[in-house]
């Protein structure tokens, strides 16, 4: 079964103080995905990567970067977090070839103050 | 963009069926899923269906898919104190796992 840990689980930082969530996943899939979920948003999509070093943005990715050295770590950094990134962080790795669904970590809450 | 619209909360009585629709603005997407969400967790797949299926049963779930009113259901049989969660309806139109999201259904089962 794929396995994803994300770090830290939670946090509570200050506005304008840089930020990273770390994403690891056990296997070598090669998709993974950052999410954020809020009240009323559902989730959306702000970056993927779809293999080492090669990276993409989605629907909100202003205000974050990414990064993938490793198969098995996708890293998510906020520059200079604002109140407007508290959220719900979810790291996401697709595990099937035929149906594109996604497994899902637990989740990373921030607080941005 | 693709857009992905879900009622927001449904309450149903122990036992009886919970039918939770969504809809969908972009013709092209093959791959329709439903995941569910527990509190303080993360999404797990429930079920799929690919654009080329009407219909898919498994056990207590029924996935109904009409494509030409982008219009997708899920029918929760029977439905338990253990089913209440939040029902994301999300859908991609490739396998590379890039899914649009609804903004979920909570779902609230009484005894």
């Amino acid at each position: 079964d794929a396995g994803i840990t994300q770090s830290p689980r939670h946090k509570v930082t200050e506005t304008g103080t840089p930020v990273t969530l770390r994403c690891h996943q056990t296997e070598n899939h090669r998709y993974m995905y950052w999410y954020r979920q809020d009240p009323g948003h559902g989730l959306r999509l702000i970056h993927y990567s779809y293999g080492v070093k090669d990276t993409d943005k989605g629907e909100v990715s202003d205000g974050y970067s990414v990064s993938r050295s490793k198969t098995e770590d996708f890293l998510l950094t906020l520059e200079s977090a604002t109140s407007s990134q508290t959220s719900v962080y979810f790291c996401a790795i697709s595990v099937s070839n035929l149906t594109g669904e996604l497994f899902f970590g637990e989740g990373s809450r921030l607080t941005v103050l | 963009g693709e857009d992905v619209e879900q009622s927001l909360f449904l309450s149903v009585r122990e036992g009886d069926s919970s039918v939770i629709n969504c809809t969908y603005t972009d013709s092209s997407s093959t791959y329709l899923y439903w995941y569910k969400q527990e509190p303080g967790a993360g999404l797990q797949l429930l079920t799929y269906i690919f654009s080329n299926m009407d219909m898919k049963q498994d056990q207590r779930l029924t996935v109904l898919l009409n494509k030409k009113d982008k219009h997708l259901s899920l029918r929760i049989a029977d439905t338990q104190t253990g089913d209440s969660a939040i029902y994301f309806c999300a859908v991609a139109n490739t396998n590379a796992g890039k899914s649009t999201f609804g903004d979920g259904t909570t779902l609230t089962v009484k005894p």
